[in-house]
């Protein structure tokens, strides 16, 4: 069974950090390009960041771009997100999602960035 | 930067057809944009329906389709059911970043 588990989310200080986690399961990691989606409460889905297969490739969006790095492990069957320098606005539940056709997802982690 | 629009909200009958929009912006929808859609019900993770403009995945029910109509991205639902009631978003991908719709409120009434 495809699995895709988030974890790493809680609450953090405006300008901290954060360094989330999607553990995948069921299906051969490293063939996927993987991505990061978020969705503040009550509001719409934001797409945040995509990491190629190997890892060689990478985007953000504009919202994050330098705050935000994506990483994978292909070894641990791990994608990560690391977040700094977090904003009030990057409050939401953050999902992982798998491939091209985003055929999987994770159920999501929240992040909560108050003081 | 573009800004991808969706309908705020739409009302189908049960047995009834429906067509939710996606339009770009920057222009017509093509296929350069690979549109996807998504459903989303309340308390859930998003459920990938269309990719690619018109593929199917295979949990996709078969009342669903997607294709490209009059310059925008389109998801038809043909016999719209009481578990459709949903948010539905679109997604369009560009050279940079790929950008999600504002999602339309699907009521099944």
């Amino acid at each position: 069974e495809v699995q895709l588990v988030e974890s790493g989310g809680g609450l953090v200080q405006p300008g901290g950090s954060l360094r989330l986690s999607c553990a995948a399961s069921g299906f051969t990691f490293s063939s996927y390009e993987m991505k990061w989606v978020r969705q503040a409460p009550g509001k719409g889905l934001e797409w945040v960041s995509y990491i190629s297969s190997s890892g060689s490739t990478i985007y953000y969006a504009d919202s994050v771009k330098g705050r935000f790095t994506i990483s994978r492990d292909n070894a641990k069957n791990s994608l990560y997100l690391q977040m700094n320098s977090l904003r009030a606005e990057d409050t939401a539940v953050y999902y992982c999602a798998r491939g091209t056709g985003y055929s999987a997802w994770g159920q999501g982690t929240l992040v909560t960035v108050s003081s | 930067q573009a800004v991808v629009t969706q309908e705020p909200s739409l009302t189908v009958s049960p047995g009834g057809t429906v067509t939710l929009t996606c339009g770009s912006s920057t222009g017509a929808v093509t296929s350069g944009h690979y549109s996807y859609w998504f459903q989303q019900k309340p308390g859930q993770a998003p459920r990938t329906l269309i990719y690619d403009t018109s593929k199917k995945h295979s949990w996709t029910p078969a009342r669903f389709s997607g294709s490209l109509l009059g310059g925008k991205a389109a998801l038809t639902l043909s016999g719209a059911q009481p578990e459709d009631e949903a948010e539905y978003y679109c997604l369009l991908s560009y050279s940079g970043a790929p950008l999600f719709g504002g999602g339309t409120k699907l009521t099944v009434l």
